[in-house]
């Protein structure tokens, strides 16, 4: 089945402990990105992969990190998180950058404390 | 950095009924696409409808369909014969065509009256 998982699905942690969401997709797909969904706020993109080894900053990137070392992952890092980073996030992925956004993780609920 | 709005937090439909969600951008590019998304309470994201701005014709997937007016940059969504399962959070959506990055409206809530 086509999809994108993300790990954990819920994360409840305190400011400044390090910690790494997990994207991953099993349909080759080359775009990558990540967003993050406040209320009021709808989705904001942090970061996006057009392909291994290439990334690039979205609207909201500070405070986060990114890595794309292999084509089918595509975490997202926060060195020292804080409660303005508390969010629902999501990983998607596309064919090409080409193409819409049609394939969603289910999303991340962090909490920062 | 593009905008999208979308100006109306919550609307509600009676089921069987039209509706229309707003959206409106604002861009200097000649080359982008438009999507709407729906998101209902399992905070899946799904993929509705998408426009391409160099096509005129406004873009129809079954029960959903676009109102695309390029010159006005407005780019609504009419839902026709409203289902239950419709209700959900849409986000009106705004892809560079040169650029590879995203900008997402804050969403409307639509609530579908039984």
């Amino acid at each position: 089945e086509a999809q994108v998982t993300q790990n954990p699905r819920y994360l409840i942690t305190v400011t400044g402990k390090k910690l790494t969401v997990t994207c991953s997709q099993n349909m080759n797909h080359e775009y990558m990105s990540w967003y993050r969904q406040d209320p009021g706020l709808g989705l904001r993109q942090i970061y996006y992969s057009m392909n291994v080894e290439v990334t690039d900053k979205g609207d909201v990137p500070e405070g986060y990190k990114v890595s794309r070392k292999e084509k089918r992952n595509f975490p997202l890092i926060l060195e020292s998180p804080s409660p303005n980073q508390t969010s629902l996030y999501f990983c998607a992925s596309s064919f090409s950058v080409g193409e819409p956004l049609r394939y969603f993780g289910p999303g991340t609920r962090l909490t920062v404390t | 950095a593009q905008t999208v709005t979308q100006s109306q937090p919550e609307m509600s439909v009676q089921e069987a009924e039209t509706v229309t969600l707003s959206c409106t951008y604002d861009t200097s590019e000649s080359d982008y696409y438009l999507f709407w998304y729906k998101q209902p309470p399992s905070r899946q994201m799904i993929l509705v409808i998408r426009q391409e701005a160099y096509k005129q014709q406004n873009a129809t997937e079954n029960r959903f369909s676009v109102n695309f007016q390029k010159a006005a940059k407005s780019f609504s969504l009419k839902i026709s014969d409203s289902q239950l399962g419709d209700a959900a959070m849409y986000f009106c959506a705004y892809r560079s065509g040169t650029l590879n990055q995203f900008y997402f409206g804050t969403g409307t809530s639509l609530t579908v009256i039984p």
